[in-house]
Parts: structure tokens; sequence; C-alpha cells
């Protein structure tokens, strides 16, 4: 069973782009969830979509948005890149909703660097 | 602040030794997880464990919960240099998994 994957594994940008990352979920699964993790700092959660559908999203800017498409896979799209946004982006599957209930899946994760 | 709060920070022991490390938390809880992350990669599941569980085993890993303490610790016995990694342990909160800071376990060979 393939896992969750992620692209790119890099990506370089300078300040005021945009990065757009992707994420295909295990198959079956529903839920795709993202974490932003910069260095030396645990996962903070960003969003989490299940059935196309925005669940939940954590306390960032709007200009960090996204969505699921009809095959369940995801896009994280940050608009006006700041230095600060530079981190490992981390997307995870489940088999569906309710956050805490089942174990998640990461994929390997996006390094974004903003220059 | 975090919901979940591990400690030690950072933990350095020598192979065989066994390795424990502790979550704690604010809310109630339904279940506890505990992730690995080796580094700069994506996390590993390792153990769920509901709040009606005191304890879990899978493998070397021995997983406690005491839901009046608000408190979990994660047990690896007889520890080798390939568990050298960061350990999480992550709560719902929110309708979201919150996860704390992290322990950074080193087993030197």
């Amino acid at each position: 069973e393939a896992g969750v994957t992620q692209s790119p594994t890099h990506l370089i940008k300078t300040r005021g782009q945009q990065a757009t990352l992707r994420c295909s979920p295990i198959s079956g699964h529903t839920s795709v969830y993202w974490y932003q993790q910069a260095l030396g700092l645990g996962l903070q959660f960003l969003l989490w979509y299940d059935e196309g559908e925005e669940r939940n999203r954590g306390n960032f800017p709007p200009r960090f948005s996204g969505r699921q498409f009809p095959n369940y896979s995801s896009e994280l799209n940050v608009n006006a890149l700041e230095l600060e946004d530079s981190a490992l982006y981390l997307c995870a599957s489940s088999p569906r909703g309710d956050a805490s209930s089942y174990e998640q899946y990461f994929g390997p994760g996006t390094r974004l660097t903003v220059t | 602040s975090q919901q979940g709060e591990e400690d030690p920070q950072a933990l350095s022991i020598q192979e065989g030794e066994n390795a424990t490390m502790n979550c704690s938390y604010k809310t109630s809880i339904n279940n506890l997880q505990w992730y690995r992350q080796n580094s700069g990669r994506g996390l590993v599941h390792l153990i769920l464990i509901r709040s009606n569980e005191r304890e879990k085993h899978s493998g070397r890993l021995r997983v406690t919960l005491d839901t009046s303490k608000k408190s979990s610790s994660l047990l690896i016995t007889a520890s080798r240099a390939a568990d050298t990694a960061s350990y999480f342990c992550a709560v719902e909160y929110g309708n979201k998994l919150v996860f704390g800071a992290g322990t950074i376990l080193r087993v030197k060979s």
C-alpha cells in the first residue's frame, strides 16, 4: 500500500511569492491534515480537510489556504511569502474525520525555504 | 501554550538502557497518541491509548496514561541506536490534534 506522498520535496521561493504544496493521501483515506514545523519547533496545526470540506484551521493568517479535490488529494497554498514561512510542511491522512480517534499517517514533508 | 508538553526536552542514553519520556496535557481527552520523527522527516505513529486504558504495549514500547494527573509516559526498553529520534505526544483539542514540542532522544552505541 502506497503511503502519503508530498511534492515537491524541496521548494525555494523569494519573499512575496506564492508557494503551492501538494499531498496525496493513502488510498481510502478521506481526511487530510496540514502541519507546519519550523526549525526546532513542534508541529503547528494548519488545516484539516475531510470529504472536500475544510473542517478546521489553525491559528494562521488567511494567506495560508488550501483545498481538497474529489480524489481526496490536497493542495496547500501560501501567498505573499514571508521569511518566517520557511519550514517543513507535513501532510497527514486518516480514514475519516474526527481528528483524534484515528492515527494519522504522515508524508515525508515539503521543505519550503523563503529567501 | 501547547496542549501536550513533553519532558525532558532532550535525553541521551547508552544503547541497551531504557528511555522514559513524559507528556502532560491540560484538558480531558478521549485518547492520546505518541509519534516518532526521525531527523527532518515525516512522523510515524507509535501508539494510541484511549482514556479508559491505563497501559498499552507494542514491542519494546510501553505507554501509560493517568487521566487523574493528566499525564502519559512512553517507555522504550533495551534502546537501540535506531531509536534516536524525536518523540511527540498528541491530544485532541478544539477538534484538532495538538502536538507537544517533543523529546529528542539520542541513543549512543
